[in-house]
C-alpha cells in the first residue's frame, strides 16, 4: 500500500533550526510537496523536489532521498509565526497526491 | 490563488442532502475534493482533470461530483450522515503538481 509517515508534534525555540523528517511508500513516484498549514487555515505550498538533494527557498530548505524514500523540510530562525502543521505529500504514479497526517509544530519564545 | 468555497460552515440533519460549492476564477484544468479529519492525512474525495470530466479518489462513497463548467466545481452528499463530518478542502492546480486550496468548509452532520 501508499504510506507517509511524519513526527506526529514537534517542538523547538524561536531562533532555533528545525527539522521535520517525512517517509513514504508509493506505487511509483512523481514528487514530493511540502505545504504549511495554520490552524483553521487552508494548506499552502512551501516546495515541491523532485530530483535527489537540497532546494534552499529563504529560511525554509527541504531535502529529498528518491533512493531511500526520505525528505525533510529544514526551517532555520524559527518565528512565533511558523507555528503550524507541516503536511509531507508524495505524487504517485498516477500523478495523485498522497498526503501525510501532518506535525505539529509548536515554537517556544 | 482566486478559489471560493461556500458555505464555510454547514451544520446539518441526518439524513438530509447537501452541496458544496467550490468556484476558481484562475482557469485552471484541474480540480480537486478532500476531506481532511483530525490525526489523519488529507484525502481524495473525487477529483476533474477538466470541464465535464470526474473521477473517484481514495474516499468516494457516500458522495457524488459535477463539474459542468470550468470555474465550478460541486461536492453533493445525497443523505448526510455523522461520518461525513469533517472540513473539506477544495483545491486546483494547473499542471497536477502544485496545487492551490480553498479556505474549507467545516461540515457537521447531527
Amino acid at each position: 500500500g501508499q504510506n507517509i509517515d511524519q513526527p506526529t508534534e514537534m517542538t523547538a525555540t524561536e531562533g532555533a533550526i528545525v527539522q521535520i523528517n517525512c517517509t513514504y511508500q508509493t506505487s511509483g513516484f512523481n514528487g514530493l510537496f511540502w505545504y504549511q498549514q495554520h490552524a483553521g487555515e487552508a494548506p499552502t505550498f512551501l516546495s515541491y523536489n523532485v530530483l535527489d538533494g537540497l532546494e534552499e527557498k529563504g529560511r525554509f530548505s527541504s531535502f529529498l532521498s528518491r533512493s531511500k524514500g526520505y525528505s525533510y523540510l529544514l526551517l532555520k530562525e524559527l518565528q512565533m509565526k511558523d507555528s503550524a502543521s507541516y503536511l509531507c505529500a508524495a505524487l504517485d504514479s498516477n500523478y495523485q497526491l498522497i498526503w501525510g497526517a501532518g506535525t505539529k509544530l509548536i515554537i517556544k519564545p | 490563488a482566486g478559489i471560493t468555497q461556500s458555505p464555510r460552515h454547514k451544520v446539518t440533519e441526518t439524513g438530509t442532502p447537501v452541496t458544496l460549492r467550490c468556484h476558481q476564477t484562475e482557469n485552471h484544468r484541474y480540480m480537486y475534493w478532500y476531506r481532511q479529519d483530525p490525526g489523519m492525512g488529507l484525502r481524495l474525495i473525487h477529483y476533474s482533470v477538466g470541464e465535464g470530466t470526474t473521477a473517484k479518489g481514495e474516499v468516494p462513497d457516500g458522495y457524488n461530483v459535477s463539474r459542468l463548467k470550468k470555474q465550478n466545481f460541486l461536492l453533493g452528499l445525497e443523505s448526510a450522515a455523522p461520518s461525513q463530518t469533517s472540513v473539506y478542502f477544495c483545491a486546483i492546480s494547473e499542471t497536477n503538481t502544485e496545487a492551490f486550496f480553498g479556505q474549507g468548509t467545516r461540515l457537521t452532520v447531527v
